[in-house]
């Protein structure tokens, strides 16, 4: 199957401090989805994106879909204890894929400090 | 509420045994989806449903079986074909129209197989 190369695969950071991971495929995608997930539960969506160049916020969350619809980033800005968690980057083929098939990053663990 | 409803949220079997996992949605979603979470690793797709009465296998399937005879509906049976089967399991749910692809996740069934 396809394959997303989430990075960093883990991040401890103290409480204010911003945060960036970012995911890179070889193939284009026309969907780009960032989830939370908390211990034992299941993932959250954060934010979606569906063109290229795309800059969307949600709070202190930015992601953007990359011009060369290979890649997307997040930013956590002035981050808080309740920011722990696995952070997954998804995204849906351009070409060759069902609708709504999803591929999967293998998500990034952020440790926060106070 | 609307939402996706996983049930058990723990669940235990015998090695040998065959075992279902439940999956109901009420967000009139056309499409579920099932994936398997392993420490460490992104979601996998084990089935997914377009449509009542039609599924395709995803990247994991052996040993997996499904059924979708309601839209509400797409429990996941366990069979003792599965060398590995303790793992997290995640259904999720999309409208998939119009493009938009966006998954929304159950809670998850954690299964342990002794």
């Amino acid at each position: 199957g396809q394959q997303l190369n989430q990075s960093p695969q883990s991040m401890f950071i103290q409480e204010g401090e911003d945060v960036s991971m970012n995911c890179t495929s070889s193939s284009i995608f026309n969907t780009w989805l960032w989830y939370k997930q908390d211990p034992g539960e299941g993932p959250v969506l954060l934010i979606a994106l569906y063109k290229a160049g795309e800059l969307t916020s949600n709070g202190r969350l930015t992601a953007q879909f990359g011009i060369t619809r290979k890649d997307s980033f997040l930013n956590i800005s002035a981050s808080i204890p309740s920011d722990v968690g696995i952070y997954f980057c998804a995204g849906q083929l351009d070409r060759g894929s069902t609708l709504g098939r999803l591929y999967f990053g293998r998500g990034t663990q952020l440790t926060v400090w106070p | 509420d609307g939402g996706i409803t996983q049930s058990p949220k723990y669940l235990f079997r015998k090695e040998g045994q065959n075992v279902t996992l439940s999956c109901e949605q009420n967000l009139n979603h056309d499409a579920m989806y099932w994936y398997r979470q392993d420490p460490g690793q992104g979601l996998r797709l084990i089935y997914y449903s377009q449509i009542v009465n039609d599924f395709q296998k995803g990247d994991i399937a052996e040993g997996y079986s499904v059924s979708r005879e309601k839209k509400e509906s797409f429990p996941l049976t366990v069979t003792s074909a599965q060398k590995n089967p303790t793992a997290f399991y995640l259904c999720a749910s999309s409208i998939n129209r119009d493009r938009v692809t966006e998954a929304f996740f159950g809670q998850g069934t954690r299964l342990t197989v002794v």
